[in-house]
């Protein structure tokens, strides 16, 4: 089983900062296969993320993803208070397909 | 639009039963892997069941082996979840997502969740 380690757990910034979160993965994803999730309270996961690196449809050019291998991270530029939010990393290249813990965006 | 709505949660008592249903719409619901995750309050997600296309092919995570069982009905464009002998551990949101064409592939869309509370 692939184990996902997100950080920080949580992010205090400002608007108009950048927001950079990472996720580990042990041992290394298959293909890149690797996706970011953004949940707001009550809701549930919206796709952010797909390869580690494509914009799902619809999603906003300041989401960005990067990494391969073992090291990921989003990048959220010019945060906006509506991206107060749970990010979670997930890898779908090898079952079971697992999820990080999380990292909560706070915007001051 | 592409959607997905679950229903079927609620309280039941440990060692109980409930069965959780997902339809579909907005696409060839027949063409996908789906697949069933969960969320305990507060905490991150686990995806506990997949089954494909055809239904030819399930799998199970470990903590729900034996115990639940997933199931679709194409005709119907819909999915489910059998959940017997529930445990307390069991309490959390329930989400139906839909995977891809093949195996390895993101989770899009969610449904919006249905709650499962295992209490006595």
């Amino acid at each position: 089983e692939i184990v996902l380690t997100q950080s920080p757990d949580t992010l205090s910034l400002s608007p108009g900062e950048e927001a950079t979160l990472s996720c580990w993965a042990s041992p290394s994803i298959p293909s890149n296969n690797l996706a970011w999730y953004q949940q707001k309270p009550g809701q549930a996961p919206r796709l952010l993320i797909t390869g580690a690196s494509s914009r799902a449809t619809g999603i906003p050019d300041r989401f960005s993803g990067s990494g391969s291998g073992t090291d990921f991270s989003l990048s959220i530029s010019t945060l906006e208070p509506e991206d107060s939010a749970l990010y979670f990393c997930q890898q779908y290249g090898s079952s079971p397909f697992t999820f990080g813990g999380g990292t909560k965006v706070q915007i001051k | 639009q592409v959607q997905l709505v679950e229903s079927g949660g609620g309280l039941v008592k440990p060692g109980g039963s409930l069965r959780l249903s997902c339809v579909a719409s907005g696409f060839t619901f027949s063409d996908y892997y789906m697949h069933w995750i969960r969320q305990a309050p507060g905490k991150g997600l686990e995806s506990i069941s997949y089954i494909s296309s055809t239904s030819s092919y399930t799998k199970y995570a470990d903590s729900v082996k034996g115990r639940f069982t997933i199931s679709r009905d194409n005709a119907k464009s819909s999915l489910y979840l059998q959940l017997d002998s529930l445990k307390v551990e069991d309490t959390a949101v329930y989400y139906c997502a839909r995977g891809g064409i093949v195996l390895r592939s993101w989770f899009d869309p969610w449904g919006q969740g249905t709650l499962v509370t295992v209490s006595s």
